[in-house]
């Protein structure tokens, strides 16, 4: 099974709300990411997870702030976030590079987040 | 200098035709190649892994040249069901980190 599961499927908020995403795999991967996409443009790396600690932060704003409360869970907390934060936010998991040296990502099938 | 690059197109082709992408790389320490597929409004899935000895999955067929540092993705008998962007993906040698092509949009038209 390669499934990552992501809630919710859509989410429309304000600019002064606070909202989560949600990410889960059961494949037992130990390396987690956020990326986002925006329409037409490939997906843009933000965060990477590796063993439950933060290894990449790909110079996010601090609005995003990401979670790893455990290896089969990641989520992304959002806070104050602008009209042009607007994408499709993709999670993804892979086995992770130490221990497999032909890594493989799956992707979940995304939220797609508005920004009023 | 992009990391992967991608002839976005589009490319449009007829029903049964052979279409071919390539797909450059800057850094020769880069460690996997990966061809994934994403249709409109949907998140990129794999479609194959890329080989240095090269690799065929039924009408796909996928090739790594290390020393030109170029990736293709050979599509055989296309169908309309192929229609869609073929996302070219390397892992570098940095830990953890995929790179990301732009991407070509195939359009399949019968």
């Amino acid at each position: 099974d390669t499934e990552v599961t992501q809630t919710p499927k859509h989410l429309v908020m304000g600019m002064t709300n606070k909202k989560s995403l949600k990410c889960e795999q059961h494949m037992g991967h130990r390396a987690m990411y956020w990326y986002k996409q925006k329409a037409k443009k490939p997906p843009e790396l933000m965060f990477v997870y590796s063993y439950e600690k933060l290894s990449i932060n790909e110079s996010v704003p601090s609005r995003f702030s990401p979670e790893c409360p455990n290896s089969s869970l990641l989520n992304l907390h959002l806070h104050a976030l602008q009209p042009e934060d607007s994408a499709l936010y993709l999670c993804a998991s892979s086995q992770d590079r130490e221990t497999s040296s032909t890594d493989t990502q799956y992707f979940g099938p995304g939220t797609r987040l508005t920004v009023l | 200098r992009k990391e992967v690059e991608q002839d976005p197109g589009p490319f449009n082709v007829p029903e049964g035709a052979t279409v071919a992408f390539n797909c450059t790389y800057s850094n020769s320490a880069s460690q996997s190649f990966f061809w994934y597929r994403q249709d409109c409004r949907k998140e990129p899935k794999l479609l194959m892994s890329v080989y240095s000895s090269g690799n065929e999955d039924g009408r796909f067929t996928a090739q790594l040249n290390r020393a030109s540092q170029y990736i293709s993705l050979l599509i055989r008998d296309s169908k309309l069901s192929d229609s869609a962007t073929y996302l070219c993906v390397v892992m570098g040698y940095n830990f953890n980190k995929f790179y990301f092509g732009s991407g070509t949009k195939l359009n399949v038209k019968p």
